[in-house]
């Protein structure tokens, strides 16, 4: 069974940075067939895709965040992981990470980590 | 960026009933990569459907998708109690990968 587990730092201040680290078990990273996503989602509002990563470690970022963002993959131990710098209040928002497919879209997803944003 | 809208924001039913959501892409979303997921309090979005009608893995029958294009439909056939939740639309055809706004399935 797929599974997916974020860990990090759930309050950080501003200016500061985040990282993040998805564990996933039941699922290869080297695998070529899935990319290896972030998404985040503000209290009472959408969820929002951040970007992915592939085995190969291409990426994909959401552009607004492009500038902010750095994400990396570790096959031997089946983690990948977000950094996003200078964070302010707006970054506050559950982050999750997903498994990303061409044709099943995001098929698991961790149980989400809640990130504050405050001094 | 294709902008995602989903309506209505709130569909007030009965178990028993059925619930007819709508999502609308513009511009259009191709080759009908467009998936629906259910997100219940406290809970991490869970995938339904993909590819605008295929059925994810262990999910029940009575939730179908269908559309194409711009407009597209989950409907419930008949709402059990863990079935209110909020339900988003998502596609997956163009970078940016984007979400709609949510519609809220509640007794």
């Amino acid at each position: 069974q797929v599974q997916l587990q974020e860990s990090g730092s759930g309050l950080v201040k501003p200016s500061e940075t985040l990282s993040l680290t998805c564990s996933v078990s039941g699922a290869s990273t080297s695998s070529g067939r899935y990319t290896w996503s972030w998404i985040r989602q503000p209290p009472g509002k959408a969820p929002e895709w951040i970007g992915y990563i592939t085995h190969s470690g291409s990426t994909s970022f959401f552009s607004p965040l492009k500038s902010r963002l750095t994400m990396s993959l570790d096959s031997s131990s089946s983690q990948f992981s977000l950094r996003l710098t200078s964070l302010t209040a707006a970054d506050s928002a559950v982050y999750y990470c997903a498994r990303s497919h061409l044709l099943y879209a995001f098929d698991y997803w961790g149980p989400g980590i809640l990130v504050t944003v405050s001094s | 960026e294709i902008v995602l809208t989903q309506s209505p924001g709130t569909l007030s039913l009965s178990p028993g009933e059925r619930a007819t959501l709508s999502c609308r892409a513009s511009p259009g979303v191709s080759s009908g990569f467009l998936a629906w997921y259910q997100q219940r309090p406290g809970q991490a979005p869970r995938l339904l459907i993909y590819g605008a009608s295929s059925r994810a893995t262990g999910i029940p029958d009575r939730f179908s998708g269908s559309g194409a294009g711009a407009d597209f439909t989950l409907t419930i056939s008949r709402l059990e109690a863990e079935d209110f939740a909020v339900y988003y639309c998502q596609q997956y055809a163009n970078s940016p990968w984007t979400f709609g706004q949510g519609t809220k399935v509640e007794i």
